[in-house]
């Protein structure tokens, strides 16, 4: 299972634009990359999920390079309720692997 | 999560006590899995299983034992419950198809 690093913490205020990118150099060919947000006290919530290239959904988006061996959350004009952990898991749950969660990125937005 | 419902919520033990979590979905999901989460550190995989009669260790299994009864239930034992096993446990769900995890609301142990 690729092995991902990601900022610990980022500090950003309301309104703008924040991007967590995260480091995943021995992607395999199969590997999905998928974002999870989690609140204090509750378990993660599903944000986005991506192969390659850009993926949008109505709360973020995903950007791939071509190599794929990182990847960019882009969360367009924050607000303080976005304040949370957010985890990039790689990897297929297949043939006995596992989703491993790091410690994820501590985003705190200021007003 | 409301599909994925873990009881109880909370829990206060004490030491050698034999205690069971429970974990029942509603989202048909083939995949259950137990993680543990300590403050201010991501979640670390105690055990999952693929099927019924499916069972496979984590990362931190030790201490802990799980039950899948049926698809919708997956449980985890203490056998004799420790204090550094306070922590707050996550079940999740996922199916094949897209593999994203459903969690439920979680379960805060504590251990005496």
């Amino acid at each position: 299972l690729a092995k991902t690093t990601q900022p610990i913490s980022m500090d950003s205020y309301e309104g703008q634009e924040v991007n967590i990118t995260c480091s995943h150099n021995n992607i395999a060919t199969n590997d999905y990359i998928t974002w999870y947000q989690q609140f204090p006290s509750q378990g993660p919530r599903f944000i986005i999920q991506g192969y390659k290239t850009k993926v949008t959904n109505e709360v973020a988006s995903l950007f791939i390079p071509a190599d794929r061996k990182s990847s960019t959350l882009s969360l367009p004009r924050v607000s303080l309720s976005d304040t949370a952990v957010y985890y990039c898991l790689v990897g297929r749950d297949n043939y006995g692997q596992n989703f491993v969660f790091g410690p994820g990125t501590r985003l705190s937005v200021l007003p | 999560d409301a599909d994925v419902t873990q009881t109880p919520r909370n829990r206060i033990t004490k030491t050698g006590k034999r205690i069971m979590l429970e974990c029942s979905q509603t989202k048909g999901h083939d995949r259950m899995y137990w993680y543990r989460q300590d403050p201010g550190l991501g979640l670390r995989l105690i055990y999952y299983s693929f099927d019924v009669k499916d069972i496979n260790k984590g990362e931190i299994s030790d201490g802990y034992s799980v039950s899948r009864q049926a698809q919708a239930k997956f449980s985890l034992s203490l056998e004799s419950a420790i204090p550094n096993q306070t922590a707050l446990y996550f079940c999740a769900t996922s199916d094949s198809l897209t593999e994203k995890l459903f969690f439920g609301s979680g379960t805060q142990l504590s251990v005496l």
